[in-house]
């Protein structure tokens, strides 16, 4: 069966610091990886994903994430942290076509 | 491209009644998917469609859910004889077939069971 752990279920950082979100996954086969953001109230936004190739992958807002199989792992990074990431970020697996299996999410804070 | 809708954005309910959302995919995906969430949780996979047909349930689906998507373009989630435990937002996800057939998520339904 497919998991994620995200181990940290807060952070806070100040502004203009850099981050990093850890997310560990469990899938029997070569697997598809997501980071989603949710902000209260609303919907996930897709920041990035990984099928294959480039183990290092760019999405949207600044940030990127790197694919370590050795690790089976998925970090989020981003170099410099600004007030509007303050969000909930979420890690997904999941195969072709089917069901995302998703972590518990990391509540992000940022201090100014 | 408009995106995945839903409606409603919220709906209070009390405890034994039935409800349903509504969920309009982007207009070219084939596929579509409900997750429910619950407070302080990720989203967990209730089923997935494929067109018309419903190709995947998840335990967590139980006999007072349905969905249908009846011309394979929007969906509805029916839950029969609410309870205070369905009280979560209930997201609504489609993408088109294939390797890049990423979901793209919806604003979702938050639901309240008195």
């Amino acid at each position: 069966a497919q998991s994620v752990t995200q181990p940290d279920i807060h952070i806070t950082v100040s502004e203009g610091a850099s981050l990093e979100l850890r997310c560990n996954y469990s899938y029997g086969a070569t697997p598809y990886l997501f980071w989603y953001v949710q902000s209260p109230g609303q919907g996930l936004q897709l920041l990035l994903k990984y099928f294959s190739g480039d183990t290092l992958v760019q999405g949207i807002k600044g940030f990127e994430a790197e694919f370590k199989r050795s690790q089976s792992s998925f970090n989020l990074r981003k170099p410099s942290v600004h007030w509007s990431d303050a969000a909930e970020y979420f890690c997904a697996v999941g195969g072709e076509g089917n069901m995302l299996t998703f972590g518990g999410g990391t509540r992000l804070m940022v201090k100014p | 491209d408009t995106g995945v809708s839903q409606n409603p954005r919220h709906k209070i309910t009390k405890r034994g009644q039935n409800v349903t959302f509504r969920c309009d995919p982007i207009s070219e995906h084939n596929r579509l998917y409900w997750y429910r969430q619950t407070l302080g949780q990720g989203p967990e996979f209730l089923t997935y469609f494929q067109n018309e047909a419903q190709l995947e349930k998840s335990r967590l689906l139980s006999d007072r859910f349905s969905a249908e998507r009846p011309k394979g373009s929007f969906s509805t989630l029916e839950i029969q004889r609410t309870e205070q435990g369905d009280s979560a937002m209930y997201l609504c996800a489609s993408s088109s077939t294939g390797l890049a057939g990423t979901q793209y998520f919806g604003p979702g339904t938050r639901l309240l069971v008195l």
